[in-house]
């Protein structure tokens, strides 16, 4: 059983266009975290989530909106897609804050 | 926040021990040090983590110094499945927040 799982895994859409990218974690984890991977692959922290409860906001643009519903789920959704959005998004999840984190697999997300 | 630095690249000949060396020499008595891997394509995986004292699971071990300035990573016998960026990162307060470098992308050569 995959322990943090991420839906889709690839994604193809055009310019404007609104997506969202759905995260479950099945480890009982408290915090959740979402990452981005550019295409010079270096990985910075977007948004992180603990007990559904917004803890870290980087400089994100606000078209970014990450939703948790509960405490095994961290949906990003992105409005008004623009070609720099074009990037791997990595899921996360660790048992509290300040502990190991365990990544997901991964979304490829590729706007034209 | 505590800084790391790594070398960008290594090799390491296929069954011998691969040593990582990394740089921390801001950190805080109270922070650990963890490494993480991320190989082609997948998302990166935690390997280890440690405080003060050397630590050792079965994928790897961490050597720190005394002084807790630096440490090292050593995979003990590296295969070609090994090859991969290794990260080590000091997360930031008490968020937690990883913080990753460049890292060091280590080659496995047969």
């Amino acid at each position: 059983d995959t322990a943090v799982s991420q839906t889709p895994k690839y994604l193809v859409t055009q310019m404007g266009n609104d997506k969202s990218i759905k995260c479950e974690q099945n480890l009982g984890h408290d915090t959740m975290y979402w990452y981005k991977q550019d295409s010079k692959k270096f990985l910075k922290i977007m948004f992180s989530y603990n007990n559904k409860e917004l803890i870290i906001n980087e400089t994100v643009p606000n078209r970014f909106s990450p939703k948790s519903p509960d405490k095994a789920h961290l949906n990003l959704h992105i409005n008004s897609l623009e070609l720099g959005d074009s990037a791997v998004y990595f899921c996360a999840s660790s048992p509290r804050t300040a502990s190991t984190i365990y990544f997901g697999e991964g979304s490829w997300l590729t706007v034209v | 926040d505590a800084k790391t630095t790594q070398p960008t690249s290594m090799d390491c000949a296929e069954g011998r021990a691969a040593n990582l060396p990394c740089n921390h020499s801001t950190i805080s008595g109270n922070e650990y040090v963890y490494w993480y891997r991320q190989i082609h394509s997948q998302g990166p995986q935690y390997i280890i983590h440690g405080l003060k004292n050397n630590e050792t699971n079965e994928m790897a071990s961490l050597i720190i110094t005394e002084d807790r300035k630096s440490s090292t990573l050593i995979l003990p016998h590296a295969t070609l499945r090994d090859t991969a960026v290794y990260y080590c990162i000091v997360p930031s307060g008490n968020t937690g927040k990883l913080i990753f470098g460049q890292g060091t992308t280590l080659q496995v050569k047969p």
